[in-house]
């Protein structure tokens, strides 16, 4: 059973940028592969994009291409989403997520819900 | 991009009795595997989702028994042989066979 804890909610102006934190317990980061969903009311859920820690590049979503980036950090098994340019459409809530296999999602953080507001 | 769809949007349902959603890719899910890379989650009120089926057909850890899923190619189906309460919630239809991953847009299941 992998838990993910997730950073609380942020508050961000538009063309701002915002971090996410995702904190790994009871597995190894570095054998997981993390992505990130968002979820709206106007377009339900939305892959964002991701990458496993073992190898591989990251891959995103096209509408993210150049404005996010995911990084981890090992030693504290925390993984991180960073998204910048922000507008009024990116306010949602974030989840991180382990990919298995690249089958299925098998664990869902709690939800990070990030608010983009003049 | 796989484009998915799902039927019915809202689904009322009596407890006890069954209830089937439907969900459909623009697409074939078939990987060259042989298996079929859709998989379905359910979003109670106030939760996350979680995995009920992987793999077009294979219930998840924790699932109950009284949920499957079925199907191929592009139409799939999860079936409840007897709902029960704690079955209300948003059911989506995941693609995960190419990137970009895609969702459908849900079935919400409701007890009349």
């Amino acid at each position: 059973q992998v838990h993910l804890i997730q950073s609380g909610a942020e508050v961000r102006k538009p063309g701002a940028s915002v971090r996410v934190s995702c904190k790994v317990s009871d597995y190894p980061l570095s054998e997981l592969s993390m992505h990130w969903v968002r979820q709206t009311p106007g377009k339900g859920l939305e892959w964002v994009g991701g990458f496993a820690l073992q190898g591989g590049g990251p891959e995103y979503a096209q509408e993210f291409q150049g404005r996010v980036t995911f990084t981890a950090d090992t030693s504290t098994d925390t993984a991180y989403m960073d998204l910048s340019s922000l507008r009024s459409e990116d306010t949602a809530v974030y989840y991180c997520v382990t990919l298995r296999q690249q089958q299925m999602i098998d664990f869902w953080g709690q939800g990070t819900l990030v608010t983009v507001s003049s | 991009d796989i484009v998915m769809t799902q039927s019915p949007l809202n689904l009322p349902v009596t407890p006890g009795e069954p209830a089937s959603l439907s969900c459909r890719s623009s697409q074939s899910l078939l990987h060259n595997n042989g298996f079929h890379y859709l998989d379905w989650y359910v979003q109670r009120p106030g939760q996350s989702p979680q995995i009920v089926i992987y793999l077009g057909s294979l219930r998840a850890s924790g699932a109950p028994d009284r949920i499957s899923g079925s199907g191929s190619g592009t139409d799939f189906t999860l079936k409840i042989s007897r709902v029960e309460a704690e079955d209300v919630g948003i059911y989506y239809c995941m693609q995960a066979l190419q990137t970009p991953i895609t969702f459908g847009p849900g079935t919400k299941v409701v007890v009349k």
